[in-house]
């Protein structure tokens, strides 16, 4: 257990359904990012935070994917109009970000299935 | 953003010390090498982190010759546990992560 918690740890939904998935932190960490896998296949960055400032999105980050950190602690991913290619472990990450030092803790990540 | 290469995969027998090689010829100067392991349904895990020549901690050796165009991440009498894939990664520390296909290794009795 690294300290970072991910909810839920699956989703099963059907195209065209909406979709939020919940991330909580390391609490003293500043820094929260999104990253999306796929089977076979590295994590993709999505996006991240410092603070409640959302800094860089990636192109992978389509209009029906929004992110928010409200408070600078815990993060919610929101999927839109789900497609079939949206299926994929969703992970959550964060770290303190500090100048000389940037270790990410990864939460267990959001397995999710459209059907 | 420098791009790393590296086996797709390796196997070992309980015991040995396994070296996986990632060659990142486009390395910056502010880049750092950080190496990550990830088991099944997991997120990923830090190993290890260096910038040049040698750095080791508890669980790993990460070798960084002096052009830094290569590294190695040495691990001292794997066990089964250790069957994981490993992703080596270059870039500025606090940034966010650019992950590849990393190494499947898989551990034999």
């Amino acid at each position: 257990d690294t300290g970072v918690s991910q909810d839920p740890r699956h989703k099963i939904t059907k195209r065209g359904q909406n979709v939020t998935f919940r991330c909580d932190p390391i609490s003293e960490h500043n820094r929260l990012y999104w990253y999306r896998q796929t089977l076979g296949q590295g994590p993709e960055f999505l996006t991240y935070f410092q603070n409640e400032a959302q800094l860089e999105k990636s192109r992978l980050l389509s209009d029906r994917f929004s992110a928010e950190r409200p408070k600078g602690s815990f993060s919610t991913l929101e999927i839109q109009r789900t497609e079939q290619g949206d299926s994929a472990m969703y992970l959550c990450a964060s770290s303190l970000g500090r100048d000389n030092y940037n270790e990410q803790f990864f939460g267990p990540g959001t397995r999710l299935t459209v059907l | 953003l420098a791009k790393t290469t590296q086996p797709i995969s390796m196997d070992s027998y309980e015991g040995q010390e396994v070296n996986i090689t990632c060659s990142h010829n486009n390395i910056a100067t502010n880049d750092y090498i950080t190496w990550y392991q990830q088991f099944p349904s997991q997120g990923p895990r830090f190993i290890i982190q260096g910038y040049k020549t040698k750095v080791t901690n508890e669980v790993a050796s990460l070798f960084i010759p002096a052009d830094r165009k290569s590294s190695t991440l040495s691990l001292p009498r794997v066990s089964l546990s250790d069957t994981a894939v490993y992703y080596c990664l270059v870039g500025v520390h606090t940034d966010k992560l650019i992950f590849g296909t990393g190494t499947r290794l898989q551990v034999f009795p």
